[in-house]
Order: structure tokens, then sequence, then C-alpha cells
């Protein structure tokens, strides 16, 4: 069946780094994009990251410059990269596949918990 | 960049009751906005598409209306599975892909 499974989160001293990969199985990966939404404690969803079917790359302003987001077509995956992480980084990390090409996410993983921490 | 904002921000309810949720775009956006549910923990679910399109597995005691800058999730009657926050998301082909701030549905 279709599925996204999300794995990498952990524990990270601020200004450290993490990646974050979302195996996807099940659906024809290279026609759908992928994003990255988080929620942090006290706080609702907010969205990271998206790669376009075509590999088109978009962020959030909050996370410009320092998260990258990839994909590996050959793999069904997409990875984000974070780099230089700080304590308003820390959160249950989603990722999720789009539908139709319009941000309309049907398919979610379980999530990933990422801890800033000193 | 459009901003989405949803009344209440808490709404406590029982179960049987009837239960309307606002969404408000600070442009309009046409019927380009869907509905998510989230539970503590767990995987958002998509609830609606296009403003008013129920997903193929989400009960029909939901439904979604409105057009341009005002939106509403209604629940007919509240289940106990019901209890949850609900976000509503601007729909684009293009980022970025805001959430509203979140309305929960509490006891």
């Amino acid at each position: 069946q279709e599925q996204l499974v999300e794995s990498g989160g952990g524990v990270v001293q601020p200004g450290g780094s993490l990646r974050l990969s979302c195996q996807t199985s099940g659906f024809r990966f290279d026609n759908h994009g992928v994003t990255w939404v988080r929620q942090s404690p006290a706080k609702g969803l907010e969205w990271v990251a998206f790669i376009q079917y075509d590999g088109s790359q978009f962020y959030a302003d909050s996370v410009k410059g320092r998260f990258i987001i990839t994909r590996d077509n050959s793999k069904n995956v997409v990875f984000l990269q974070m780099d230089d992480l700080t304590l308003e980084d820390a959160a249950l990390y989603f990722c999720a596949r789009d539908l139709l090409h319009l941000g309309d996410f049907s398919l979610w993983g379980q999530g990933t918990r990422v801890t800033v921490s000193s | 960049e459009i901003q989405l904002t949803q009344s209440p921000s808490f709404l406590s309810a029982s179960v049987g009751d009837r239960v309307t949720i606002t969404c408000r775009a600070s442009q309009g956006v046409g019927s380009a906005l869907a509905w998510y549910q989230h539970k503590p923990g767990k995987a958002p679910k998509f609830l609606v598409h296009s403003a008013s399109t129920l997903q193929f597995d989400v009960p029909s005691r939901f439904s979604g209306s409105g057009s341009g800058t005002e939106f509403t999730l209604t629940i007919s009657s509240l289940e106990p599975e019901d209890f949850a926050t609900y976000y509503c998301q601007r729909l684009s082909p293009y980022p970025p892909y805001t959430f509203g701030p979140g309305t929960t549905v509490d006891f």
C-alpha cells in the first residue's frame, strides 16, 4: 500500500546538523511532490520545505539557507538536510506527498522527532 | 503572501454536537482551500479538497463549504474520534503552503 516512513530524527546541540529521510513506497514516486511539515510543542503545523516532482525546491523563510531538500527518484526517497539548527527547529517532522500538484497533501508519514538541546 | 485565520481557536463540544469552524483568507483564493485533521503524535489526515470535496475515506458527517475569502468546515454530529485540531490550508501549484493557526475541538 501507499506509505511514507520518516527517519533520521534525534537529539542535536544548537548549531548542529541532522539529515531526515522520507522513504516512500506503493506509488509512482516521480509523479508527486513531497513536502516536510513540522509541529513543535504548543504550536500548529508549519510548512518547512517542498520538492516538486521535477526537482524544484521551495523553502519557508524560517529555514531558507539552512535546510536543503533533495530527492532520489531511483530509491523513492526524499531527504531534508538541516544545518545550523536552533532551539526553534525542535519539532515532530512529517513528510507528505501531494495529490494533484496543488499542495494537496493526501498521504502523510508518522513523523520523526528532532530535539535541539545543549 | 496570503494569510489564513481560523475561528474559534478553541471549541468546547460534546458528542452529538454540530460543530462549525471558519477559515478566512486575506485575499480571495477561489475554492483553492483544503482542510486537515490532526491528533497529537499522529499523522495529519487530509479531509477536504477544493473547499468542498470530501476525500474518499472521510465520513459524511464532515462537510466543507465556501469560496473567495471565507470557508467553513462543519461536523454535523460530533463523534468521539473527531476530537482533534483542524487546519485549513491554501491550495496552489506553488508554495508557500501555509496552514491556518488551527482550531482545537475538545471536551
